[in-house]
């Protein structure tokens, strides 16, 4: 079985200090890593994935997150937080050795305070 | 690109009431499709895939159907609604191999009363 654990329910930051959205996932094989993001009442966005290679992947918007396979996690990054990323964000996962499912967190609220 | 049209974007509907949701995607063929309900703004609920034409699966026991009669279509349906079943709808693709990422439609926010 996969999941996902987005371990903040919220997530409080300064317009211009670097952010942090934390995921950490389990798989049995090894996992394909996505980051989206919602506007309320929105669809999720697609922000960037991890499929294999580099540790480190960009993605829309100056965001950036990090595949750490130790410790299971691929934390979302952005150097300087804008008052317009305020949104949810959501981690998920799919086993490559699994099915067409896609297990997602259950969303980390971003505040970014001006 | 992928697109994925919903609607309508919001629906109030009494209980016992039937209900008939839309998704249509442009910008692909043979997408895999995905009915999503989303509580309260927050984690995401997988309903229903399709890998294809008349493949369904799902995956909560519910209240709930769908359908694929075309490529690019995929309902969601109910014969008779309950107050469990507001939230939002999200419909949501992707192109097949397990590396793509899924695109999203803009949700139907349905209100059962």
């Amino acid at each position: 079985a996969q999941s996902v654990a987005q371990p903040e329910d919220q997530v409080n930051v300064a317009e211009g200090n670097p952010l942090t959205v934390k995921c950490t996932y389990s798989v049995s094989g090894n996992p394909y890593l996505f980051w989206y993001v919602q506007y309320p009442n929105r669809g999720l966005q697609f922000l960037l994935k991890y499929i294999t290679g580099d540790n480190l992947v960009k993605g829309s918007y100056g965001f950036e997150a990090e595949f750490n396979k130790s410790q299971t996690s691929f934390h979302l990054k952005k150097p300087s937080a804008l008052v317009s990323d305020s949104a949810l964000y959501f981690c998920a996962v799919r086993d490559i050795g699994g099915y067409q499912k896609v297990t997602f967190g259950t969303g980390t609220k971003l505040q970014v305070i001006p | 690109s992928q697109t994925i049209h919903q609607w309508p974007a919001t629906l109030v509907q009494p209980v016992g009431s039937p209900l008939s949701l839309e998704c249509t995607v442009e910008g692909t063929s043979n997408p895999n499709l995905y009915w999503y309900r989303q509580a309260a703004g927050r984690g995401l609920q997988l309903l229903f895939y399709s890998v294809g034409i008349g493949q369904i699966s799902s995956e909560v026991p519910q209240n709930l159907s769908a359908s694929r009669p075309q490529d690019r279509q995929f309902i969601l349906s109910s014969k008779k609604l309950l107050l469990s079943d507001s939230g939002f709808y999200l419909c949501a693709g992707d192109r097949g191999q397990l590396y793509n990422e899924q695109f999203f439609g803009p949700g139907t926010r349905l209100t059962v009363l």
